[in-house]
């Protein structure tokens, strides 16, 4: 069964730098997600995308961060001037054409902030 | 505010007790709701998709159900490997989902 591929599954990286997380949707799916899950709390939407272009965000998804579909497969969250707050899961997903079509996630990147 | 909460925070149920979990939603317009399974450092893995007041679905020993204000996850004789946390998820605008806390299952043989 295809599924989302994320990588790295773990990313370690100094205060203040940037970090690129990737994802391979599954191929035949239009639109993608980033979420996010804080340790012991809730899975939070970050944004969506569509056609090329984000389609909705949330208030986290500010100036700091921004996705990107650099060619046909893949996905991915770029964080500029990393903070201690940024670590946490953060998983891709994506889903079919389709209003009533569910998202399919990926098993994550877990990133740590030193 | 939209907002999905999920009961009980934890349920701990011997081989073949049969429970249900809660989820409670308040969202100006539900498009979809949606359970998923969640296993320790992976993803959430999509179990259902529910649309409209009373629609049921099924897998297994699963079976989710659906009401105005709310869902319920029937898990029947549960084994160990049942054990995960489950999360419910609401749709109400085109994009955005919104996630409950989840109800952690623990399944003892």
């Amino acid at each position: 069964e295809p599924e989302v591929t994320q990588t790295p599954s773990h990313q370690v990286t100094q205060m203040g730098q940037e970090v690129i997380l990737r994802c391979v949707p599954i191929s035949n799916h239009l639109y993608f997600y980033w979420y996010r899950q804080i340790l012991g709390q809730k899975v939070e939407f970050l944004v969506s995308f569509y056609n090329n272009e984000i389609s909705e965000k949330s208030e986290i998804f500010d100036d700091q961060f921004s996705v990107e579909r650099p060619d046909g497969s893949n996905f991915t969250l770029k964080i500029r001037s990393t903070k201690l707050e940024d670590s946490a899961m953060y998983f891709c997903a994506s889903k079919r054409e389709g209003a009533r079509q569910p998202q399919h996630f990926g098993d994550g990147t877990r990133l740590s902030i030193l | 505010e939209d907002q999905v909460t999920q009961s009980p925070e934890a349920l701990r149920l011997q081989e073949g007790e049969s429970s249900s979990l809660n989820c409670s939603y308040t969202v100006s317009g539900l498009r979809g709701l949606f359970w998923y399974r969640q296993d320790p450092g992976k993803g959430p893995e999509f179990l259902f998709t529910l649309y409209s007041a009373g629609e049921e679905k099924e897998k297994e020993r699963l079976k989710a159900t659906l009401t105005k204000k709310e869902s319920f996850l029937h898990i029947t004789a549960p084994k160990p490997e049942d054990s995960a946390t489950y999360l419910c998820a609401v749709q109400e605008q085109a994009d955005k989902v919104i996630f409950g806390p989840g109800t952690s299952l623990s399944v003892i043989p």
